[in-house]
């Protein structure tokens, strides 16, 4: 495989379930991303990682918990979801943070009922 | 506050004819924008990118104007193609801090 990968595509979840989003980069980036797109608004920046290390938390609620074992995988972890938490979830990758092209993964449609 | 705006939800445009995708931006600091496209049920690819150093950015029949008094740029899709029906995001940062995306413009392109 090539570029980003995040699987699944698909998730349905009730507000009760956990469940985690993986994303896995084929790039040799050393930043990585999770973005949230709902629908007519901007993608919102969650979680940036650098190195493994986040660098970056844009006040996102406790039920996102964000874990990147290495430089190629991360993941979003989710617990006791609300109905209005249901979007796309972007994940991306970097050379480095700033100005490097981010390149994005398929995302996840994340309905939660 | 949004700082990035693409006041243009959609925007249909004749096959051969010119597209011009507009953005905003409120932030005089952001030294750094970028064009992203994204197909359904696929992840935004980036497309064209300017600094803020230049006025204009071409590659092929894709051009980026930025007009820093004003605050705006635009993407230029001449001649447009029905491969180029897509939503359109514009992106802004300002050096190593995150991007800020607007919300995106729907174009079609009508054969």
């Amino acid at each position: 495989e090539t570029g980003v990968t995040q699987t699944p595509r698909h998730l349905v979840m009730g507000m009760t379930n956990k469940k985690s989003l993986k994303c896995e980069q084929h790039l040799g980036h050393n930043a990585m991303y999770w973005y949230k797109q709902s629908a007519k608004k901007p993608l919102e920046l969650m979680f940036v990682y650098s190195l493994e290390e986040r660098v970056e938390n844009n006040s996102v609620p406790s039920r996102f918990s964000p874990e990147c074992p290495n430089s190629s995988h991360l993941f979003l972890h989710l617990h006791t979801l609300q109905p209005e938490d249901s979007a796309l979830y972007l994940c991306a990758s970097s050379q480095a943070t700033g100005k490097e092209t981010q390149y994005f993964g398929p995302g996840t449609r994340l309905l939660v009922l | 506050d949004q700082q990035v705006k693409q006041n243009s939800p959609s925007l249909s445009v004749q096959e051969g004819r010119i597209s011009i995708l507009n953005c905003d931006y409120t932030n005089s600091m952001f030294d750094y924008f970028l064009w992203y496209k994204k197909y359904p049920a696929e992840g935004p690819t980036f497309l064209i990118s300017i600094s803020s150093i230049k006025d204009k950015n071409e590659d092929g029949r894709f051009t980026v104007f930025l007009n820093k008094s004003a605050k705006h740029l635009s993407l230029h899709i001449v001649p447009s193609q029905p491969g180029d029906s897509a939503v359109y995001f514009c992106a802004a940062t300002r050096g190593a801090q995150k991007l800020v995306f607007g919300q995106g413009t729907r174009l079609t392109i009508n054969p």
